[in-house]
């Protein structure tokens, strides 16, 4: 079956240090992967996201993330992080359908 | 661009009324418009799919009959929670894809916010 897993339910870091989210997929093809952002009251922006080719992947905002087929995972790096970074990140995985989303990261970041 | 507006963003009602969400794509023709369901502290749930002109497809274990998706036009997808219940509460997100548009690239609304008292 098709999943996303987060396994960091909350991340807290200090304003300008380095960040990594992690996400592992199972997915039975090659995948499409995403990482979106969601702030308090708004909708999913997204990031960034693969669909082949280079393997590291640069977003907005300072993101980046890397997929790894053999260890099925997408982590999402940012060198410094920023008070503003603060927010609920999900990544995703699809094929040609839907979107299956893992269940979140809540990034606290601390001055 | 690529803009999606939800109405309202917030709304409280009381038990057995019924609430419509409408998801609006600003900018853009929107073949197909997705509706998802978020709990608390929880990831985002698939409940049923639109496309313009057709009846929706939803998700095992959405109750369709509770759950109204309308997709009249290219730019309008309506969500109406009937008889709800205060289970019903939750953050209710559409999204909206451009026709041949990448995999996934769907553009989220802001979400709407549904407490059923």
């Amino acid at each position: 079956a098709q999943s996303v897993t987060q396994p960091d339910i909350h991340i807290t870091v200090s304003e300008g240090a380095s960040l990594e989210l992690r996400c592992n997929y199972s997915y039975g093809a090659t995948p499409y992967l995403f990482w979106y952002v969601q702030s308090p009251g708004q909708g999913l922006q997204l990031l960034l996201k693969y669909f082949s080719g280079d393997t590291l992947v640069q977003g907005i905002k300072g993101f980046e993330a890397e997929f790894k087929r053999s260890q099925s995972s997408f982590n999402l790096r940012k060198p410094s992080v920023h008070w503003s970074d603060a927010a609920e990140y999900f990544c995703a995985v699809t094929g040609t359908d839907k979107l299956i989303f893992g269940t979140g990261t809540r990034l606290q970041v601390f001055p | 661009g690529a803009v999606v507006s939800q109405h309202p963003s917030r709304v409280i009602c009381k038990s057995g009324t019924s609430v419509k969400i409408e998801c609006r794509s600003l900018d853009f023709q929107a073949t197909t418009m997705f509706w998802y369901r978020q709990f608390p502290k929880q990831s985002l749930m698939l409940m049923a799919t639109s496309n313009e002109g057709s009846k929706a497809t939803y998700e095992q274990g959405v109750e369709k009959d509770k759950f109204l998706i309308n997709h009249a036009s290219l730019t309008l997808s309506t969500l109406t929670v009937t008889s709800a219940h205060p289970e019903d509460s939750s953050f209710y997100i559409c999204s909206a894809t451009l026709a041949g548009g990448d995999p996934g690239g769907e553009f989220f609304g802001p979400g709407t916010r549904l407490t059923v008292l």
